[in-house]
């Protein structure tokens, strides 16, 4: 069974800096996706930022990339010039290609961005 | 596009009343969600519907949580009774037909606070 772990519960950082949220995950399959989710106060889960696992380049948006480390099983995400916005819970979640459909989430990682 | 439509977004009952949540996915999109969020947790899945079909109920208590999803489009959640443990958000989520070789992305609505007293 797939699992997703996210080891810092919470993290704040003044605005403009840059933070790098960790993400580890475990699996024996070799063809899945992994996704950067944020849910600010309003509850709304939108998604950051996606990265497919037989890709090697590291995805970006914007201000967000992610540094996937397939063979460590990490995939972290790191927020460059932090904005006050960018507050919110970050949760990392885990696709297995095929099957139901599913994702496996982590527990979260709430980022505070400080003025 | 309209985005995952989701209410009521703040309920409050006393335990042992019922309640309900009501979803409207995304125009077209075949595969619905519904997630229970307790706070400072991740979603657990509670129901899996593709069309009108339930793929995977497996994490529902089916002695008080029920679901439907009529028409293969807009979806109800019930809690009947409802538990204090059940105190939780509520979301709904939606994407295309599930493809083997895609990564759809689920797009969630708003959710649902649920106070039980």
């Amino acid at each position: 069974a797939q699992t997703v772990t996210q080891s810092q519960p919470e993290m704040s950082v003044q605005e403009a800096e840059t933070v790098t949220l960790s993400c580890t995950y475990d699996t024996s399959e070799n063809n899945y996706y992994l996704f950067w989710y944020k849910q600010p106060p309003s509850r709304q889960m939108i998604l950051v930022i996606r990265q497919e696992a037989y890709k090697q380049q590291n995805a970006t948006e914007n201000r967000f990339s992610v540094n996937f480390q397939k063979a460590a099983k990490s995939f972290s995400l790191k927020i460059s010039d932090s904005q006050l916005g960018d507050t919110a819970m970050y949760f990392c979640a885990f696709l297995l290609q095929g099957g139901n459909y599913q994702l496996i989430w982590g527990a979260g990682t709430k980022l505070i961005i400080k003025p | 596009e309209a985005g995952v439509a989701q209410s009521p977004r703040y309920k409050i009952i006393e335990k042992r009343q019922s309640v309900a949540f009501w979803c409207n996915p995304i125009s077209g999109h075949a595969t619905l969600y519904w997630y229970q969020q307790i706070l400072g947790q991740g979603p657990k899945l509670l129901i899996q519907f593709q069309n009108n079909g339930v793929v995977d109920d497996s994490q529902l208590p089916k002695d008080r949580f029920s679901a439907e999803r009529l028409k293969g489009v807009d979806s109800t959640l019930k809690i009947q009774p409802a538990k204090l443990e059940d105190s939780a958000v509520y979301l709904c989520a939606s994407t295309p037909v599930i493809t083997g070789g895609g990564a759809n992305v689920l797009t969630f609505g708003a959710g649902s606070r649920l106070t039980v007293l």
